[in-house]
């Protein structure tokens, strides 16, 4: 079984510059996570599909960052314009059910540099 | 608000020594519990997971973590670490009433061979 596919695994731009991340989730699984992970700390939600639906988009800074899922199945995150601090590796998982028990599957992660 | 806190952010140990990873969270309700792994140039994978019953739980390469209710605590443990648990160690809590996962800080362990 495939498991969570990201791309690309690394990017490098310089600020103020637009980025985005791709992702594929798990076939079957309908519910699909963004999450931030900066240098020396846990991963944090961005944001979370159940389907199509963003169902918890709480924590994403929308002045600049924005996700879709449009056929409920992979995802793109976009960043426009990027700045230095959001240098970090954005990870994508994904789980099956709707809400689902908490368990994640990961793929490898994306790691921006913005220089 | 849920939360996790990782008692260490990095650990060092002899090959053959033991090991406990402390993980406490907040939250008021039920809750499903996590231990992930990332080993190095690796992506993010389950170790070892507690839903319900038995609070002593089995993970994978001889992890375990009990949950213990009363101390709102689900501490990682392994009898005898090899050189190849070098890795970062993630403690997740699932509240079942918000949906959400929230991860610790993590836990760097160094292993000497």
């Amino acid at each position: 079984e495939a498991g969570v596919v990201q791309s690309p695994r690394y990017k490098i731009i310089e600020k103020k510059q637009p980025v985005a991340f791709w992702c594929n989730p798990i076939s079957g699984h309908n519910t699909l996570y963004w999450y931030l992970q900066n240098l020396g700390q846990g991963p944090e939600l961005l944001i979370r599909y159940e389907n199509e639906e963003a169902v918890d988009d709480s924590q994403l800074p929308k002045d600049r960052f924005s996700a879709e899922r449009l056929k409920g199945v992979d995802s793109t995150l976009k960043i426009q314009p990027a700045e230095l601090g959001d240098s970090a590796v954005y990870l994508c998982a994904s789980s099956l059910g709707q809400s689902g028990t908490g368990e994640l599957f990961f793929g490898e992660g994306s790691r921006l540099t913005v220089l | 608000a849920q939360s996790v806190s990782q008692h260490n952010h990095h650990v060092i140990l002899s090959e053959a020594a033991s090991l406990e990873l402390g993980c406490n969270y907040s939250y008021g309700g039920t809750v499903n519990l996590f231990w992930y792994v990332q080993y190095p140039g690796q992506h993010l994978q389950l170790l070892l997971k507690y839903f319900s019953g038995d609070p002593l739980v089995k993970g994978i390469k001889g992890f375990e973590a009990e949950f213990i209710k009363s101390k709102f605590s689900f501490n990682l443990r392994k009898p005898s670490v090899q050189w190849s648990d070098t890795a970062e160690y993630f403690c997740a809590v699932f509240g079942t009433g918000g949906f959400k996962t929230i991860f610790g800080a993590g836990t760097r362990l160094f292993v000497k061979a």
